[in-house]
C-alpha cells in the first residue's frame, strides 16, 4: 500500500521569503503522479502543482516548484517570494497511474502561515 | 471552469439521524469521490464511483453508503449519524484516466 508522509505539521515564513515543505512517500509502483494541493482557510482545495514520475525534470508553476527525488521517494514543494495569500493547508498526494478510478492518497498536511 | 458544488457548507444533525450530503459536478466527469478531512489525519477516502450506479469502498467506508443515480450527482449517506462522524466532508471529481481531481467547497458536519 502506498503511504504519504508530511513531517511538518506547521510552518511559518515571512512575506517575500522562500519556504520548503517536505513530503516523502512509499510505493512499489513505477508509474505514478505526485501532487501538491492547497486549501486556503474556509476555501476550496485547489491543485498547485503536479509531477509525473517518469519525468526527470522538476515541475514549476510560477513561484511554486518541486524537488522530485525519485530514488529517495521525496517530493518537496518550494514557494518563492511568499505572499500572504499563500497562507493555507498544503497537502502532498500520490496517485498510481493506470488505475482507472484514480483515487488519491493524501499526507496529513502542513499548515503554512505567511507573516507580514 | 469546472464546478463542483456541495449542497451545504455547514450542517448540524442529531445522533441517529439519517444524513444526506449531495455533490454535483458540471463537467461530465466519470469519477467522483467522497473524502473525510480531520485535523492531523489529512484526507481519507470514504467511497468513490467511476460510473453511474458503480461504487467502490475507499479506506474508511464503515458507517457510510453512497448513491450515484446520475452521472453528475454523487450522494453520501450516513444511515445513522454518530458523533464520531463530525468532520469536514469533501467531494471531488475527475475524468476517467486523467489525474487531476477537482474539489468542492466542503460540508462541515456536526453531529450532536
Amino acid at each position: 500500500a502506498q503511504t504519504v508522509t508530511q513531517s511538518q505539521p506547521e510552518m511559518s515564513v515571512q512575506e517575500a521569503e522562500t519556504v520548503t515543505l517536505s513530503c516523502t512517500y512509499d510505493t512499489s509502483e513505477s508509474n505514478y503522479y505526485l501532487f501538491w494541493y492547497k486549501q486556503p482557510p474556509s476555501r476550496q482545495m485547489i491543485l498547485v502543482i503536479r509531477q509525473e514520475a517518469y519525468k526527470q525534470q522538476n515541475a514549476t508553476e510560477n513561484r511554486f516548484s518541486v524537488n522530485f527525488q525519485k530514488a529517495a521517494k521525496s517530493f518537496s514543494l518550494k514557494i518563492s517570494d511568499s505572499q500572504l495569500g499563500d497562507t493555507a493547508m498544503y497537502f502532498c498526494a500520490f496517485l498510481h497511474y493506470g488505475g482507472s478510478q484514480g483515487n488519491l492518497i493524501f499526507g496529513k498536511g502542513t499548515k503554512l502561515s505567511v507573516k507580514p | 471552469d469546472v464546478k463542483v458544488t456541495q449542497s451545504s457548507r455547514y450542517l448540524v444533525k442529531r445522533t441517529g439521524e439519517k444524513v444526506f450530503l449531495e455533490c454535483v459536478q458540471d463537467m461530465d466527469h466519470e469519477n467522483m469521490f467522497w473524502y473525510r478531512q480531520d485535523p492531523g489525519l489529512g484526507l481519507r477516502l470514504i467511497y468513490f464511483s467511476y460510473d453511474v450506479k458503480m461504487k467502490e469502498k475507499g479506506d474508511i467506508p464503515e458507517g457510510y453508503s453512497v448513491s450515484r443515480e446520475k452521472k453528475e450527482r454523487f450522494s453520501l449517506i450516513l444511515e445513522s449519524a454518530s458523533t464520531n462522524q463530525t468532520s469536514m466532508y469533501l467531494c471531488a471529481s475527475s475524468f476517467e484516466g486523467l489525474p487531476k481531481q477537482y474539489f468542492g467547497p466542503g460540508t462541515r458536519l456536526t453531529v450532536t
